[in-house]
């Protein structure tokens, strides 16, 4: 398939423990989001990578949670010891960037992580 | 990060009824604007971008107004599979990562 794809799809784990989560975004796109969404909330933006550039981090909500790209190519999301309230479904976008730079193309979710913590 | 505000809901409406949703956003510089939908456990997905001369696809219309700074939608001849939330999102800057979502607003069409 040509989508976002994330994996796993669902996680449960118990309070203290890490858990990593992936998104392999579509080829070509150099543009990948992090966002999280509780039930029944808007989605929280976490982090975003363009290219080589230093990703914007300013979303992620504490020490405990990073994130990882190589170049443009897959992502992952680390949350160390986590915590009841990190219980949310992580979803993950990518898209692609014209050559003036601007933003023309619409972000392309992935399915999403639904991450318990018990 | 500047806010993007959007009535919650839910709206619910009968079958064939026309619905609106407006949304607000509280920065003029802002340079682009989209609508998504989010149907319920699913990812959200691309419903139509905005733009500022008002666009139209199928029953769907979203318009812009850059003084008052809030863009609409509109949707005709409401079917029950336009039940969803709709996301407003605004992007601020050139900048893809100055992607601001609205928490987003419920509609319900009844048969």
């Amino acid at each position: 398939g040509a989508g976002v794809s994330q994996s796993p799809s669902n996680k449960v784990t118990e309070k203290g423990k890490d858990v990593e989560l992936r998104c392999d975004p579509i080829s070509g796109h150099t543009a990948l989001y992090w966002y999280r969404q509780r039930l029944g909330q808007g989605l929280e933006f976490l982090i975003y990578f363009q290219g080589n550039s230093a990703p914007d981090k300013s979303g992620l909500p504490s020490d405990r949670f990073s994130a990882e790209r190589t170049g443009e190519s897959v992502s992952t999301l680390t949350i160390q010891r986590t915590q009841q309230e990190d219980s949310a479904v992580y979803l993950c976008a990518s898209s692609s960037r014209d050559r003036g730079g601007l933003y023309n193309s619409p972000l392309h979710f992935g399915n999403g992580t639904r991450l318990t913590v018990t | 990060r500047k806010e993007v505000e959007q009535d919650p809901g839910p709206f619910n409406v009968p079958e064939g009824a026309t619905v609106a949703f407006n949304c607000t956003y509280s920065n003029s510089a802002s340079q682009s604007f989209f609508w998504y939908r989010q149907d319920c456990r699913k990812e959200p997905k691309l419903l139509m971008s905005v733009y500022s001369s008002g666009n139209e696809d199928g029953r769907f219309t979203a318009q812009l107004n850059r003084a008052s700074q809030y863009i609409s939608l509109l949707i005709r001849d409401s079917k029950l599979s336009d039940s969803a939330t709709y996301l407003c999102v605004v992007l601020e800057g050139r900048s893809q990562g100055n992607l601001i979502f609205g928490k987003g607003t419920k509609l319900s069409v009844k048969p």
